[in-house]
């Protein structure tokens, strides 16, 4: 299968900053990246689709200025959590796909603490 | 948009039996529909998926049944063994290539 790396794995900022965190599709050109919130004992929820060159797509309640997507490139794509709580640690993943209706491919995840 | 509903939330085995984790989803439109295992702290790990064209599908001792009329999908393990404990996921695609997960069921397989 394609890999998708995602760094950094884990993360502990303080509170009121900003964190970024990175997804690399390493040997296919990702169309599509998702962005996933994963609290603990629950499902993933997708947070936003991101889409090379073009404007990401949240999820209702998600809020846009606080998570800042960036899909620059067809093997990078960024999210930038601004102003930092505790209440968004959490864990976040991000996949990629190569087409439509197509295998999602993982990152490994990313375990943001904000103290 | 589509939901998806999985049950149970827990289920523990000995190890050698069989189980079994169901999941009903709600978009007749939808037409992919693929499982995850996750373990602590960890990616989801695609470990069999069906299209809608196909009613049954097979790896080893994995196996996935799909009843598109009634709008469910069903995990079948077979001979567990304590490596397959773990939380898994099933999900539906829908629209715009978005993966709709259901809610994960804890498998614990007893030594």
């Amino acid at each position: 299968g394609a890999v998708v790396s995602q760094h950094p794995s884990w993360v502990i900022c303080k509170s009121g900053t900003s964190v970024k965190i990175e997804c690399r599709s390493l040997d296919f050109q990702a169309t599509t990246m998702f962005w996933y919130r994963q609290f603990p004992k629950q499902s993933l929820m997708l947070m936003a689709t991101s889409n090379e060159g073009s404007k990401a797509t949240y999820e209702q309640g998600v809020e846009k200025d606080k998570f800042l997507i960036n899909h620059a490139s067809l093997t990078l794509s960024t999210l930038t959590v601004t102003s930092a709580h505790p209440e968004d640690s959490s864990f976040y993943i991000c996949s990629g796909v190569r087409g439509v209706d197509t295998e999602a491919f993982f990152g490994q995840g990313t375990r943001l603490t904000v103290v | 948009g589509e939901n998806v509903e999985q049950h149970p939330s827990t289920l523990s085995v000995q190890e050698g039996d069989s189980a079994v984790i169901k999941c009903t989803y709600s978009d007749s439109a939808s037409n992919y529909f693929p499982w995850y295992k996750q373990e602590l702290g960890k990616r989801p790990q695609l470990i069999i998926d069906i299209r809608s064209n196909v009613g049954e599908k097979k790896d080893q001792r994995i196996a996935v049944t799909l009843n598109k009329t009634a709008k469910h999908f069903s995990l079948h393990i077979t001979e567990t063994q304590p490596e397959d404990s773990a939380v898994y996921f099933c999900a539906a695609l829908e629209y715009g290539n978005k993966l709709v997960f259901g809610a994960g069921t804890i498998l614990r397989v007893k030594s």
